[in-house]
């Protein structure tokens, strides 16, 4: 079945300066590759996504790439900001089956 | 619209004891997820239901059960807990397409805290 690795699982960078989050996946149907942000006692939201038709996509801040060949896939964040502190997860999925399969997390700390 | 509702938001058990974890969507979406995740861990795939009547294992099925009671309610069971239980859980929702569009994102519900003494 599908595994993916995420690194790393704790990140401090100071405010203003880049974050990047990287994941692996062994499933080479996968196709699906969405990033998740989890706030302190909160819920996970979806901050971006990608599909395996394109190599990169960008929202504001944020960016996500994927390398198909090598079957990794980052997350970008640019001129970091407090509330930019949480908990980062990426995950994979089969395009029309249900089950994804999350990394295990990586926490983001803001320096000041 | 409310999106993903868990009941309840909080529950203490004692070993032995059975409850039931109640998740409803407004959203019409095919395809449910229950989820735990553990202080300082990831979500782990309990159960889930691609569309309604039917519902499969994820990663940690041991000591669950669930029902997908229509296609808005799929209700996670515990019926005997046990300490390694104690958890968060979460509830989600989503639409698969077949084709290009394939998956979507997951909705999250805002959890249940499950302690087990």
């Amino acid at each position: 079945g599908e595994n993916v690795e995420q690194h790393p699982s704790t990140l401090s960078v100071q405010e203003g300066d880049s974050a990047v989050i990287k994941c692996t996946y062994s499933d080479s149907a996968s196709n699906y590759f969405p990033w998740y942000k989890q706030e302190l006692g909160k819920r996970p939201q979806l901050i971006i996504d990608i599909r395996s038709n394109v190599g990169e996509k960008k929202d504001q801040r944020i960016a996500v790439t994927l390398n198909k060949t090598a079957k990794h896939f980052s997350l970008h964040i640019t001129e970091t900001q407090p509330e930019d502190s949480a908990v980062y997860f990426c995950a994979a999925s089969q395009s029309s089956a249900s089950k994804i399969i999350f990394g295990s997390g990586t926490r983001l700390s803001i320096r000041p | 619209n409310a999106g993903v509702t868990q009941t309840p938001k909080f529950q203490v058990l004692k070993t032995g004891q059975s409850m039931t974890l109640q998740c409803a969507q407004d959203m019409n979406h095919n395809s449910m997820y229950w989820y735990r995740q553990d202080p300082g861990m990831g979500l782990r795939l309990i159960y889930y239901s691609a569309s309604e009547g039917t519902t499969d294992k994820g990663e940690v099925p041991n000591g669950y059960n669930v029902s997908r009671l229509n296609k808005r309610e799929f209700s996670l069971r515990l019926e005997s807990a046990a300490p390694s239980q104690t958890s968060v859980y979460f509830c989600a929702s989503s639409e698969v397409f077949v084709g290009v569009q394939g998956n979507q994102p997951q909705h999250f519900g805002d959890g249940t805290r499950l302690s087990i003494l």
